[in-house]
């Protein structure tokens, strides 16, 4: 079993939709927690970061960590098609910039 | 500054031969990792420096791989006698110690195999 489970999709919504992503962890020790939005041979681009649990929103984009289920979401509201993307969440047990552990990242489609 | 750099952008190489893949990092970056994607999977850590320092390798460094980080300042990532397995795109990131923000990643180097 990985540490970090991420359903793959591919997910299609409408544009406008409200998006919602999951990743599950098994690692108890994790308590840094990253999402990071990869287009087409592109690297991944850091969306948004969170420590421990509870909720961070940064305009569309809200961040949620439970730690308690081993579970992090994150919501895209009034999805555009230029969020279109591979979405992919990591987490680290520690801050500082150490290595992260990647789920396999979900692919999204918002189509017009 | 405009990020963190790879080149090449992509590689094709026959089996057997050797390779080599260059990282510029965010010139105050102190810290820098190489990671390997493969189709449909998420990055996986390679290794990591600080500095000029190697800090930590993945078991999925085979002794066909080496990174050197010479000076602290841009890395390289060599891999010998390829293997078609080895076909995947290498990610280069670079970040702060104690950086409460991630890492950037560059764009990548992707190498084919055949």
């Amino acid at each position: 079993q990985k540490e970090v489970e991420q359903d793959p999709g591919p997910l299609s919504v409408p544009e406008g939709a409200i998006v919602s992503l999951n990743c599950t962890y098994s690692n108890s020790a994790f308590q840094y927690f990253m999402w990071y939005r990869q287009y087409s041979r592109k690297g991944p681009e850091l969306l948004m970061y969170t420590y421990s649990s509870g909720n961070k929103e940064d305009g569309r984009f809200t961040a949620q960590v439970d730690k308690s289920s081993k579970y992090i979401s994150l919501f895209i509201r009034d999805s555009q098609p230029s969020d279109s993307a591979t979405y992919l969440c990591a987490m680290s047990p520690t801050g500082g910039g150490n290595k992260l552990t990647f789920g396999t990242g979900t692919q999204l489609k918002v189509e017009l | 500054d405009t990020g963190v750099s790879q080149n090449p952008r992509h590689k094709i190489t026959k089996r057997g031969q050797n390779v080599t893949f260059r990282c510029d990092p965010i010139s105050e970056h102190n810290r820098l990792y190489w990671y390997r994607q493969t189709l449909g999977q998420g990055p996986e850590f390679l290794t990591y420096f600080q500095n000029e320092a190697q800090l930590e390798k993945s078991r999925l460094l085979s002794d066909r791989f080496s990174a050197e980080r010479p000076k602290g300042s841009f890395s390289t990532l060599e891999i010998q006698r390829t293997e078609q397995g080895d076909s995947a795109m290498y990610l280069c990131a670079s970040s702060f110690t104690g950086t409460q923000h991630g890492y950037t990643f560059g764009s990548g180097t992707r190498l084919t195999v055949v």
